[in-house]
């Protein structure tokens, strides 16, 4: 157990919809990222907060955002859902946004759309 | 453009023998490599790390091995054990971008026979 948690653990929705994604970081961590892994893309990752701040951007699609509220829980949301954002979406923590690096993965949520 | 390369998509490997995974990486900005290890339907779990002022890391059956003018390193596990077959991804960062978002590679699947 990483203690990076994240819910819902699947979710399943249809194309247009949107859909909010939750992440909890380890106790202490100050810093959470998002990843995507789909089927040919393996892990991109999307996007990073640090202490409530947008730190750094990755290959996020406009019609996804994300926040990092004061207790550093995280949520990333989607938007006007398509096929090919089916994939399962992971959630990591670190100590800070610029030590060593060393994240920790949540389980994931796996997103279907239909 | 792939910046961080598994090569070899699957390995096999019998019990109790060495397994050697490997990456290569393109970007001279990364200072930081990580080896996670993921079983289906949970999140990556963090394996073993190296800085890039060292050139070997070890931890019990672990050890990775970097070597910078030839942009390689190497994940060798002994004696191998069928608890160890899974996915393994290498994983890369850069202290400059001072974000330490991670690049992976795309992953070695790795089946240890019993």
């Amino acid at each position: 157990d990483s203690g990076v948690t994240q819910t819902p653990k699947h979710l399943i929705t249809a194309t247009g919809q949107r859909v909010t994604l939750r992440c909890s970081p380890r106790s202490g961590d100050l810093s959470v990222y998002w990843y995507q892994q789909s089927l040919d893309q393996g892990l991109q990752f999307l996007i990073q907060y640090y202490n409530g701040e947008e730190r750094a951007k990755g290959n996020i699609l406009e019609r996804f955002s994300a926040q990092q509220f004061p207790d550093l829980h995280s949520e990333l949301n989607l938007s006007s859902l398509e096929l090919g954002d089916s994939a399962l979406y992971f959630c990591a923590s670190s100590v800070s946004g610029g030590a060593e690096g060393t994240q920790y993965f949540g389980p994931g949520t796996r997103l279907t759309v239909l | 453009d792939q910046q961080v390369k598994q090569n070899s998509p699957s390995l096999s490997v019998q019990e109790g023998r060495i397994s050697i995974l490997n990456c290569d990486y393109t970007n001279s900005m990364f200072d930081y490599f990580l080896w996670y290890k993921k079983y289906p339907a949970e999140g990556p779990t963090f394996l073993i790390s190296i800085s890039s002022i060292k050139d070997k890391n070890e931890d019990g059956r672990f050890t990775v091995f970097l070597n910078k003018s030839a942009k390689h390193l190497s994940l060798h596990i002994v004696p191998s054990q069928p608890g160890d077959s899974a996915v393994y991804f290498c994983a890369a960062s850069s202290s400059g971008a001072g974000s330490y978002q991670l690049t992976f590679g795309k992953g070695t699947k790795l089946s240890v026979i019993p």
